[in-house]
């Protein structure tokens, strides 16, 4: 089935440094994906997505782009801040559940220190 | 503001009581909503997929007799952990998928409730 790996955590990085946040996937067809974000005690939030090849997902100065030739999904941003510090998730909807259903990586902690 | 409300967000009972979870869009009619578990400093792990009108999908290894879902309408899904023992204990989250799809994003999620058995 489809599956999603990213990097494990936790990744510590000063405040104003530079985040990479690794994921790839291996799926049937062409997934949308997805970034997600969780705070501690909350639900996900969603951060980013990508629907097709090249496309590039942004907000909040968080960027991935969807690579279909390495089949990954980056996250990064340029300049993080304490307030970034939370559990990141990488997901993608299967296409044979008519992009229904979500599949998730393992999730990456960030520890952002002032 | 949040479209999906999830109820309780936290609980702490008893071993062998059953303890009911409720999943609310509020802002969308919701004809598909999801289960999910988290365990500690884990992802989430699909549970149950939960039709309005129809019986839920259960992922697998999931006992359906454990952990039972209702969606008797187009904004409310409950999920009941009956005879919750300390295993259960874990972080459950729900999400509603809004079929105008709103908000451009396929599952709004829910706030999670964290449930203790002790």
């Amino acid at each position: 089935g489809d599956s999603v790996t990213q990097m494990e955590g936790p990744v510590t990085l000063s405040e104003e440094a530079f985040l990479t946040i690794n994921c790839t996937y291996t799926a049937t067809g062409y997934p949308s994906l997805f970034w997600y974000v969780q705070y501690p005690g909350e639900g996900l939030q969603l951060l980013l997505k990508a629907t097709k090849a090249d496309d590039k997902g942004s907000n909040k100065g968080f960027e991935a782009t969807y690579r279909k030739e390495t089949t990954s999904f980056h996250l990064e941003k340029g300049s993080v801040q304490v307030s970034d510090s939370a559990v990141y998730f990488c997901a993608l909807s299967e296409v044979n559940t008519g992009f229904q259903k979500l599949v998730f990586g393992t999730g990456t902690r960030l520890l952002v220190s002032p | 503001g949040a479209v999906v409300s999830q109820h309780p967000s936290w609980v702490i009972c008893k071993s062998g009581t059953s303890v009911k979870i409720e999943c609310r869009s509020l802002d969308f009619q919701a004809t598909t909503m999801f289960w999910y578990r988290q365990f500690p400093k884990q992802s989430l792990m699909l549970m149950a997929t939960s039709n309005e009108g129809s019986k839920a999908t259960y992922e697998q290894g999931v006992e359906k007799d454990k952990f039972l879902i209702n969606h008797a309408s187009l904004t409310l899904s409950t999920l009941t952990v009956t005879s919750a023992h300390p295993e259960d204990s874990s972080f459950y989250i729900c999400s509603a998928r809004d079929p105008a799809g709103r908000h451009n994003q396929p599952q709004h999620f829910g706030d999670g409730t964290r449930l203790s058995i002790l």
